[in-house]
C-alpha cells in the first residue's frame, strides 16, 4: 500500500488568510516532502521532514511554514501568501523499496490565492 | 550543478507503437533513476525506477540505464492512448532529494 492522502483538494485563500494544508500517510514510511508544482514545470522540492525532524528546506519563504506533528501527519500552514504562490502542492512519502528510497505522491491540493 | 534533462515534446505516436522516452543527467554520483507519469492536473504516478545498468521490465514498460553514457529510458510497448500523459524522469543522488526533469509530453493518437 503506497496510499499518501491530502486535504483539502482545492483551497481559495485570500492574501490575508491563514489556512493549512494536510497530509497523511499510515504505511510507516520515514520520510516526508512538500513539493509545489506550478503549470507545465516539475515538481519543485520545499521541505523534508525525516524522522519527524526537518531535514531540507530549500530556502522557501517563510510564509510557507511546516510542521510534522507525528510520523504519520505532515502539515504546512500558509500566511500571506501572494498571487504568485498559486500552484499545485504535492505531500510525498518515501520508502525503501528493494534498496532504494522511494516517493510517493498523494493527489495533491490546488491552491489559489486571490 | 545536478541537471536531468528531458526533451519537452510532444511526443506523438500511434496506437500500438513503441514509445522512447529519453533523459539524461549531469551528475556521475547518481544513485536511483525513476520515472512518474502525470495527467494533467493530477499528481505524478511512479512508474518504475532502476538503479543497475541494463534494462527492467514490467509489464509494457521497460526502463533501460546506461550509467557510462549517463542516460536513461522509458520505452512503453503496445501505446494506448491512455498512456497520454507527460513522463517525468528523476535522479536521486541521496536518499532524500530528488532531482527532476522538465518532463516529455506522450501523445498516443488512435
Amino acid at each position: 500500500d503506497t496510499e499518501v492522502t491530502q486535504t483539502p483538494k482545492h483551497l481559495v485563500m485570500g492574501m490575508t488568510n491563514k489556512k493549512s494544508l494536510k497530509c497523511e500517510q499510515h504505511m510507516g514510511h520515514r520520510a516526508m516532502y512538500w513539493y509545489k508544482q506550478k503549470a507545465k514545470k516539475p515538481p519543485e522540492l520545499m521541505f523534508v521532514y525525516s524522522y519527524e525532524k526537518l531535514s531540507i528546506n530549500e530556502s522557501v519563504p517563510s510564509r510557507f511554514s511546516p510542521e510534522c506533528p507525528n510520523s504519520s501527519l505532515l502539515n504546512l500552514h500558509l500566511h500571506a501568501l501572494q498571487p504568485e504562490d498559486s500552484a499545485l502542492y504535492l505531500c510525498a512519502s518515501s520508502q525503501v523499496t528493494m534498496g532504494t528510497d522511494t516517493q510517493y505522491f498523494g493527489p495533491g491540493t490546488r491552491l489559489t490565492v486571490l | 550543478q545536478k541537471e536531468v534533462e528531458q526533451n519537452s515534446g510532444p511526443l506523438s505516436v500511434p496506437e500500438g507503437a513503441i514509445a522512447s522516452l529519453n533523459c539524461t543527467y549531469s551528475d556521475r554520483g547518481s544513485q536511483s533513476f525513476f520515472w512518474y507519469r502525470q495527467y494533467s492536473g493530477k499528481s505524478p504516478e511512479l512508474i518504475m525506477f532502476i538503479y543497475s545498468n541494463g534494462d527492467k521490465e514490467d509489464g509494457r514498460f521497460t526502463a533501460q540505464l546506461n550509467k557510462a553514457s549517463q542516460y536513461v529510458s522509458l520505452l512503453i510497448r503496445d501505446s494506448q492512448p491512455s498512456d497520454s500523459a507527460t513522463y517525468l524522469c528523476a535522479v536521486s543522488y541521496n536518499t532524500d532529494k530528488l532531482i527532476f526533469g522538465t518532463g516529455t509530453r506522450l501523445q498516443v493518437f488512435p
